[in-house]
């Protein structure tokens, strides 16, 4: 059974650093591109940052390109998602994904001050 | 961007048809493929893959769950509408980046 679990978030002051991790089992990770996806409490869904099977392509939106950065580490079986300068607007639930569809169950990030 | 537009809700009466629309700003489609999905989501749960590539039904999705369109537009269809049908059901275009997601449509029970 494919499962994604999230972990790493909080409530960070604006400015800071944090760091999300997905742990992923039930298939061969190394054999597949990942994504994170963001929702704000209420709000609707929005594609963050996607990352192929190996690594070498990465992409994101723009509002975070330069301040968030996805990775993995296959001989792990995880995906990350460093995020630094944080900002009020990315307060949202966290989703890994793989495939469209399976997705964690998300995790809560919180800036504020 | 690619700017997918749903209506906000949707009222439907218990085992009616329910169709929910998204229209996009341009084009999802290829020579091969019609590049948007569909996805459920309850209050407090990630988002469930209904439909993907306009018409293909997910695994372990009902038949009453359905999708159709080309091009610009697209239909999700429900028929008939279940008690547990009730959620906000998003489209998502992956046809170029940054992959977008439509607003989401509520479904009510009328």
């Amino acid at each position: 059974e494919v499962q994604l679990v999230e972990s790493g978030g909080g409530l960070v002051q604006p400015g800071r650093s944090m760091k999300l991790s997905c742990a992923a089992s039930g298939f061969t990770f190394s054999n597949y591109g990942m994504a994170w996806v963001r929702q704000a409490p209420t709000k609707g869904l929005e594609w963050v940052a996607t990352i192929s099977y190996d690594g070498s392509s990465t992409y994101y939106r723009d509002s975070v390109k330069g301040r968030f950065t996805i990775s993995r580490d296959n001989a792990k079986s995880t995906l990350y998602l460093q995020m630094n300068s944080l900002r009020s607007e990315d307060t949202a639930t966290y989703y890994c994904t793989r495939d469209r569809a399976y997705w964690g169950q998300g995790t809560l990030v919180t800036v504020s001050s | 961007d690619i700017v997918l537009t749903q209506s906000p809700a949707l009222a439907v009466s218990l085992g009616q048809r329910a169709t929910i629309s998204c229209r996009a700003s341009q084009s999802v489609s290829t020579s091969s493929y019609n590049l948007m999905h569909w996805y459920q989501q309850k209050p407090g749960e990630q988002p469930k893959l209904l439909i993907y590539d306009a018409s293909n039904l997910a695994s372990g999705i009902p038949v009453r769950f359905s999708g159709s369109g080309s091009g610009t537009d697209f239909t999700l269809t429900i028929n008939p509408v279940q008690a547990d049908d009730i959620a906000t059901y998003y489209c998502q275009q992956s046809r170029e980046l940054p992959l977008t997601f439509g607003s989401g449509t509520k479904l009510e029970i009328k």
